[in-house]
């Protein structure tokens, strides 16, 4: 079974600009969450889709959004970057969620600098 | 809110052991444990759920005290894999923060 799939890998961008990032998960997992993380603050967690809805969401900023597709696919996007932004964004996918304890798989995760 | 998590990091030598532990302000309903090594996904331990079971998993147990909202991560006999960065994500069990993660601890493992 192949794993959780983020892309791209890498992403360089300056102030301003926007971002899309991709999350494909395992075969069957219906919830994507999205996880900031930082050196000095962990795993923030952005929100979480489950079956094309947004189920939870984090403390952040309205440039910070989501969305998941019927094939359970997940995108990120963040608007108007600040250097800030700069982080590892993760994803995780699960059967159903986090919050009916089961466990997470997460990808590699996309390394973004905002310039 | 985020749970706390102590030490910030610990360096032992090969066989020692490590206790980490996690509290939370915040009445629990599961705590989660993951490991991440350096450059790569976080990977999942255990859960616990309130009630103060204690599961293990090869020399790495946990147990949860529902009381003290805390919970502590015990490897025993450390091996150089066990180095990487240890998480405890906590669930208040009403869904809607989703998993809220510590800052993380540093595990360093010295041959």
């Amino acid at each position: 079974k192949a794993g959780v799939t983020q892309t791209p890998r890498y992403l360089i961008k300056t102030r301003g600009q926007q971002v899309t990032l991709s999350c494909s998960p395992i075969s069957g997992h219906r919830s994507v969450s999205w996880y900031q993380q930082t050196p000095g603050q962990g795993l923030q967690f952005l929100f979480e889709y489950f079956s094309e809805t947004q189920r939870n969401k984090g403390n952040f900023p309205g440039r910070f959004s989501g969305r998941q597709f019927s094939n359970s696919r997940s995108e990120m996007n963040v608007s108007t970057l600040e250097l800030g932004d700069s982080a590892l964004y993760l994803c995780a996918s699960s059967l159903r969620g986090a919050s009916t304890n089961e466990k997470l798989f997460f990808g590699s995760g996309t390394q973004l600098s905002v310039l | 809110q985020q749970p706390v998590q102590s030490p910030q990091a610990v360096i032992l030598r090969e066989g020692e052991d490590a206790v980490i532990n996690c509290s939370s302000s915040k009445a629990l309903y599961s705590v989660h444990w993951y490991r991440q090594k350096h450059g790569e996904a976080p990977v999942f331990l255990m859960i616990l759920l309130k009630g103060g079971e204690q599961k293990g998993h090869d020399k790495i147990s946990a147990s949860f005290n529902e009381k003290k909202q805390q919970s502590s991560l015990y490897l025993t006999a450390s091996q150089l894999s066990y180095s990487g960065t240890y998480f405890c994500g906590t669930e208040t069990g009403g869904g809607a923060d989703g998993l809220t993660f510590g800052k993380g601890t540093h595990l360093i493992i010295q041959p």
